[in-house]
């Protein structure tokens, strides 16, 4: 049972380069979101896509941009690291929506920009 | 918008007694309640949720209450063991239609410790 796969699992880039966090659930599920936490921030929502073909910003979008690739991808693209972004990335899933339902998370990413 | 607020931050217990983490909300029409539990090196997993219209709720040795007049929730773990030592997280959500993640906030976390 894969669940909700993110890769990679860690990642240091210089500040300026740019990468992308892939995500991908094979639970059929309509709803992906990509949250960061800091220590003792919680979990805050970047982006999310409520269902296949539409995105839109969640608490912290700025520096960051997503694609829904198909039902089964979302992928977050930093285009021009800063250390800011320093964070542990989660991706994850829902049936239809998080604030109805449970949500199905990744085991993170962990992003280091110098 | 939604604001939630987490108490404590850190919460040390012995081994076999209860924890109790403590949650408020700001938006009286929130009306969905879930508790997360996140492993070291992990990701979050839901434990156990609760609705608007239940007070309480309970799954072996954990249980939710809810008092919507003070917009607060707690979680209780009874018994606890080694493997309850987590960060746990609440959140509340308003549950508007059309799904999205917009109406669900999270609380900052409470670090668990389970002493022997």
């Amino acid at each position: 049972n894969a669940g909700v796969t993110q890769t990679p699992k860690f990642q240091v880039l210089k500040t300026g380069q740019s990468m992308t966090l892939q995500c991908a659930q094979d639970m059929n599920h309509n709803s992906m979101y990509w949250y960061r936490q800091d220590p003792g921030m919680g979990l805050r929502l970047i982006y999310y896509s409520a269902s296949e073909g539409t995105t839109d910003k969640g608490e912290v979008p700025n520096g960051y941009n997503v694609s829904r690739l198909n039902k089964r991808e979302f992928s977050l693209r930093l285009e021009s690291a800063a250390p800011s972004q320093t964070s542990v990335y989660f991706c994850a899933s829902s049936v239809s929506g998080a604030n109805t339902g449970e949500l199905f998370f990744g085991e993170g990413s962990r992003l280091t920009v110098l | 918008g939604e604001n939630v607020e987490q108490h404590p931050s850190t919460l040390s217990v012995q081994e076999g007694d209860s924890a109790v983490i403590k949650c408020t909300y700001s938006d009286s029409a929130s009306n969905y309640f879930p508790w997360y539990k996140q492993e070291l090196g992990k990701g979050p997993q839901l434990i156990i949720d609760i609705r608007s219209n239940v007070g309480e709720k309970k799954d072996q040795r954990i249980a939710v209450t809810l008092n919507k007049t003070a917009k607060h929730f707690s979680l209780h773990i009874t018994e606890t063991q080694p493997e309850d030592s987590a960060v746990y997280f609440c959140a509340a959500s308003t549950g508007e239609s059309g799904g999205g993640a917009d109406g669900l906030t999270f609380g900052k976390g409470t670090h668990l410790i389970i002493q022997p």
